[in-house]
């Protein structure tokens, strides 16, 4: 069935470093993809997605890029902020499946020392 | 819009216990679903719904039921709680269809202990 592996956490960063959380996934279609993001204590917001071959997702500076050769969809920052700390969680759907269900990676922790 | 709500935010149960974790959402929309959360598992799809009357398992059905006899509304009930069921659950919805079919908007969660 369909998957997503992520990288594990936690990864901890100083301000202003560059961050990679490295994504892959696995589907039988062709899936939509995602990147949700949890601060403390809330729930999941969507933070950027893509939804075919090539297209980037952007927001808040994160920037993510569908790559089908590699089925991959790494989420990319250039400077990051203590505001940043959070999880992270990469996800997928499938539009042909039955419900278009959202298969979600276990996430990455990722703190940030000012 | 108060977006999608969940009551209560802290539940303590003893084993054997049932309760009804309640989820609404104000947005009209058709797809609505429940999610556990477990350290370094991600979410889990416990059940969905595509709209009022319909309703279908997820990746863990096990131990939990549901309804939708409205839109708005999509509770989730534990008939006989275990400790196994310590979790955060957290309940989204999202349009079915439409520009943007898959952006879910996710509850604030309710964290679950059973002792």
């Amino acid at each position: 069935g369909d998957s997503v592996t992520q990288m594990e956490g936690p990864v901890t960063l100083s301000e202003e470093a560059f961050l990679t959380i490295n994504c892959t996934y696995t589907a039988t279609g062709y899936p939509s993809l995602f990147w949700y993001v949890q601060y403390p204590g809330e729930g999941l917001q969507l933070l950027l997605k893509a939804t075919k071959a090539d297209d980037k997702g952007s927001n808040k500076g994160f920037e993510a890029t569908y790559r089908k050769e590699t089925t991959s969809f790494h989420l990319e920052k250039g400077s990051v902020q203590v505001s940043d700390s959070a999880v992270y969680f990469c996800a997928l759907s499938d539009p042909d499946s039955s419900a278009s269900k959202i298969i979600f990676g276990s996430g990455t922790r990722l703190s940030i020392r000012p | 819009n108060a977006g999608v709500t969940q009551t209560p935010k802290f539940q303590v149960l003893k084993t054997g216990q049932s309760m009804t974790l309640q989820c609404a959402q104000d947005m009209n929309h058709e797809y609505m679903s429940w999610y556990r959360q477990d350290p370094g598992m991600g979410l889990r799809l416990i059940h969905y719904s595509v709209g009022a009357g319909i309703t279908d398992q997820g990746e863990v059905p096990n131990g939990y039921n549901v309804s939708r006899s409205t839109t708005e509304d999509f509770p989730l009930r534990l008939l006989s709680a275990a400790p196994s069921q310590t979790s955060v659950y957290f309940c989204a919805s999202r349009i079915s269809g439409g520009a943007f079919p898959d952006t879910q908007y996710f509850g604030p969660g309710t964290r679950l202990t059973v002792l």
